[in-house]
Parts: structure tokens; C-alpha cells; sequence
């Protein structure tokens, strides 16, 4: 089974500051991690799939990049709304899915 | 545009077993190439995938879960439904139900399922 660790868990930053967000598999799954944002009551929102392609309606300023084991989420810009948590997900066994632990992005 | 629900006691007994339907509506659960699935997050922690179903009843369950987990799909109804038993404290979790193409972009809004006496 493929384990997905995710760092930091917790990362303090200021609006406009830039975010990045690392996954890393415990084996190589290619290309196939998606990247999701939950906020507090809401379901997680699918933002970037396959490594480093955007969901439909997300903003430019998400984007992913990576391959085999090593993965990173970048947030050029953080706007107010997007302090959240977010986790990684990987589909190499697909239907069977693997999420991260999370990393919650909060207000420095 | 496709919209998922679920339903279901918010409260169960420990040993007892959890019952949750998640029902489809803008879409057919019969679609081809997509599978429904059942994930959950206990309160404050992360997500857990439980198992996938595709249309035809093929069906895949989280290793650590298959002895006590039934999912399964009523295409008549369009909706796919998720059997816990023997449920503890530790089953205690938002229950979502999403559709999964590989990854998941529809979802439900989850419903809380505590375990308690």
C-alpha cells in the first residue's frame, strides 16, 4: 500500500505570501496525485489532477509540479479564502485511493 | 448539474451497525468509466478512503475495513448505499459519498455519524 506523507502540517504564512506544499509517495506513482482544499464544514474541492493540471474554475495562482515520489503544491499569492487545509491524493490503484495527512495553511 | 446526498442515522450504538445511502440526482449512477465511493473523516483528522463501487455491483474495499463493509449500488433507485457493522467510537466521522474518475470532483456536503451510547 502507498503511503503519501505531506509537509509541513502546518505552515504559517501571511496574504501574498507564496505557499508550498510537498507530498511525498512512499513508492513512485507517477504522475497520478491530485490535489484537494477543504475549508471547515465543506467537502474537499479538487483543485489540481494528474500532478500539475488545474480542475475546472480553479485560479491560475494553484499549481502543481512532480513526478514519481515528489510532489508540490505552490500557491503563487495567498488570497484571503484560500487558508485551509489541504491534502494530498494518489490513484496509481485506482478505484482504491490514498489521501495524505493534510497540511493546514493558516494566518501568520 | 450533478448533485450528491447523503443520508442516514446521526447516532448509533457501539456494536451496532451504521446504515448511509448516498443518493445521485443530475446523473445516472449507471455512467460508464466512473466509480462511487464512500470516504470519512473523524473529527479534526484526515481523510479516509473506505471503497469504491462501479455500477455493475465491482466493488473494492480498504484492507483494514473489508470485514465489516458492504457497499452497494441500486441503479433503479440511482443511488449507492454503505453497511458499517459493529461500529466503535473510533467509526465516529463525516461520511462523504463522492463519484471518483481516478479522483474526485463531485462530492457530497457528508453527514456526521457519532457512535455513542
Amino acid at each position: 500500500e502507498i503511503v503519501l506523507t505531506q509537509s509541513p502540517a502546518i505552515l504559517s504564512l501571511s496574504p501574498g505570501e507564496r505557499a508550498t506544499l510537498s507530498c511525498r509517495a512512499s513508492q513512485s506513482i507517477i504522475t497520478y496525485l491530485a490535489w484537494y482544499q477543504q475549508k471547515p464544514g465543506q467537502a474537499p474541492r479538487l483543485l489540481i489532477f494528474d500532478a500539475a493540471n488545474r480542475a475546472t474554475g480553479i485560479p491560475a495562482r494553484f499549481s502543481g509540479s512532480g513526478s514519481g515520489t515528489d510532489f508540490t503544491l505552490t500557491i503563487s499569492s495567498l488570497e484571503p479564502e484560500d487558508f485551509a487545509v489541504y491534502y494530498c491524493q494518489e490513484r496509481s490503484n485506482w478505484p482504491r485511493l490514498t489521501f495524505g495527512g493534510g497540511t493546514k495553511v493558516e494566518i501568520k | 448539474q450533478l448533485h450528491l446526498q447523503e443520508s442516514g442515522p446521526g447516532l448509533v450504538k457501539p456494536s451496532e451497525t451504521l446504515s448511509l445511502t448516498c443518493t445521485v440526482s443530475g446523473g445516472a449512477v449507471s455512467i460508464s468509466g466512473y466509480y462511487w465511493a464512500w470516504i470519512r473523516q473523524p473529527p479534526g483528522k484526515g481523510l479516509e478512503w473506505i471503497g469504491s463501487i462501479y455500477y455493475s455491483g465491482t466493488v473494492y474495499y480498504k484492507e483494514s475495513l473489508r470485514s465489516r463493509v458492504t457497499i452497494s449500488v441500486d441503479t433503479s433507485k440511482n443511488n449507492f448505499a454503505l453497511r458499517l457493522t459493529s461500529v466503535t467510537a473510533a467509526d465516529t466521522a463525516v461520511y462523504f459519498c463522492a463519484r471518483i474518475n481516478g479522483y474526485s470532483s463531485e462530492w457530497g456536503r457528508g453527514t456526521l455519524v457519532t457512535v455513542s451510547s
